[in-house]
């Protein structure tokens, strides 16, 4: 039973433009939240993270938002660079959980378009 | 920066050798832990470790072991390699469970079993 859901396998976006990648969670115990993006043959390189005490954080061309109560995050990247063009990972985690597992999604794939 | 390094980028082995993948941070990292990613499925927790001789088994440890000895160096074990152990290997460190930190990864080991 997957915890982390990244529905769409695959997103094209025209260079310039907003990317919107989502994320679906069902632990409501999560309470810290990070994106991943991944080159091929390159280890994933953390991104963006947020905690669940904040709806919004952002770095740069980069933010994520956070609705706990549709439990869904989302990554903003504005505007969009072909170099974005990448595996995105969302991943979650629950710090009062001595496991303290990561738990990832199966990664969105990210096409930027000249 | 943190450096987590793997041993190998690639690797050919045959089915039935025991094989050794290796991977060492240089951070002081408390928390270790290896993933592997497959098309389709993300990136699936083997085994972690918080800390030197400790070891905890992730969502799919079948056919892997590992080995802490100290804090930098952490090991994985395929017993008897078998074909369906063809995959891409993620190393990753954390500083610890206490905060809400990201993995860091390593670039990865692109196994085959032949």
């Amino acid at each position: 039973d997957q915890q982390v859901k990244q529905n769409s396998p695959s997103l094209s976006v025209q260079e310039g433009r907003i990317s919107i990648l989502n994320c679906d969670y069902t632990n409501s115990m999560f309470d810290y939240f990070l994106w991943y993006k991944k080159y091929p043959a390159e280890g994933p390189t953390f991104l963006i993270s947020i905690s669940s005490i904040k709806d919004k954080n952002e770095d740069g061309r980069f933010t994520v938002f956070l609705n706990k109560s549709a439990k869904h995050l989302s990554l903003h990247i504005v505007p969009s660079q072909p170099g974005d063009s990448a595996v995105y990972f969302c991943a979650a985690s629950d710090l009062l959980n001595r496991d303290d597992k990561i738990i990832f999604g199966k990664g969105t794939r990210l096409h930027i378009l000249p | 920066d943190v450096k987590v390094t793997q041993s190998s980028r690639y690797l050919v082995k045959r089915t039935g050798e025991k094989v050794f993948l290796e991977c060492v941070q240089d951070m002081d990292h408390e928390n270790m832990f290896w993933y592997r990613q497959d098309p389709g499925l993300g990136l699936r927790l083997i085994y972690f470790s918080y800390d030197v001789k400790m070891k905890e088994k992730g969502d799919i440890p079948e056919g892997y072991s590992v080995s802490r000895e100290k804090k930098e160096r952490f090991s994985l074990i395929l017993e008897s390699a078998s074909t369906n152990q063809t995959s891409m290997y993620l190393c990753a460190s954390r500083i610890s469970t206490v905060v809400n930190q990201p993995q860091h990864f390593g670039d990865g080991t692109r196994l085959s079993i032949l």
